[in-house]
């Protein structure tokens, strides 16, 4: 069975503080991609990242940066110096092979950038 | 700047009314999804379109709800007759998902459409 886990329902933090939100994932197949969206208060659901099964190197693009490791099935995402503007709830997705074309969302994580 | 386009973006009702959403996917996406989001349930998976052709609608209650692609320009969703517990903001996606591996395969959604049905 596929399923994507977002443990932390809600994290607040102050401003300039880091952030880590962690997706935990389960899946049989061997190659598969993973994605985080951010939903901002309003509303619409913003693609941040993609990584397939088979590039474990972490990437980091601005104040944000992703950990990959498949040894745990995790794809951890961080946010370096958060600010007010990264509040919003934080989806972890999974897209298995074998034919499908289905995307298995986590609950979400909803994060609040505190002044 | 290509985005998926959905209307309504709100949509008050009566319970027992027809509601329908529409959703222009982007340009050459040759997937669709339609899904729901609730405080209770998360994002949940309605229906999905590949190539317009129905691959999945196991999400959807079967008795009020259908999904249609007439054209490669536009999804519907359907709800007739609507009750009040699909309050819900319904989105719709679509991606160029080919065989695994290619470029493709993230999807992009929608602002969403905020039903409400009283």
């Amino acid at each position: 069975a596929q399923k994507v886990t977002q443990a932390q329902t809600e994290i607040s933090v102050v401003e300039k503080e880091d952030v880590t939100l962690d997706c935990v994932y389960e899946t049989r197949d061997t190659t598969y991609y993973l994605f985080w969206y951010k939903q901002p208060p309003s509303g619409e659901l913003v693609f941040l990242i993609r990584r397939n099964s088979f590039d474990e190197q972490n990437e980091i693009s601005g104040r944000y940066s992703w950990n990959f490791q498949k040894s745990t099935s995790s794809f951890n995402f961080t946010i370096t110096a958060s600010q007010v503007v990264d509040s919003a709830v934080y989806f972890c997705a999974l897209i298995r092979t074998s034919g499908t074309y289905k995307y298995i969302f986590g609950t979400g994580t909803r994060l609040k950038v505190l002044a | 700047d290509a985005r998926v386009t959905q209307t309504p973006r709100d949509k008050v009702t009566e319970m027992g009314q027809e509601v329908t959403m529409r959703c222009q996917p982007i340009l050459g996406h040759n997937t669709v999804f339609w899904y729901r989001q609730t405080m209770m349930q998360g994002l949940e998976l309605l229906a999905y379109f590949r190539n317009r052709a129905p691959l999945d609608d196991s999400g959807m209650p079967k008795d009020r709800f259908s999904a249609e692609m007439p054209d490669a320009t536009l999804a519907t969703l359907k709800i007739q007759p609507s009750e009040p517990r699909d309050s819900a903001v319904y989105f719709c996606a679509s991606g160029l998902v080919l065989k695994i591996w290619s470029s493709g395969n993230t999807i992009y959604f929608g602002e969403g459409s905020w039903l409400t049905v009283v």
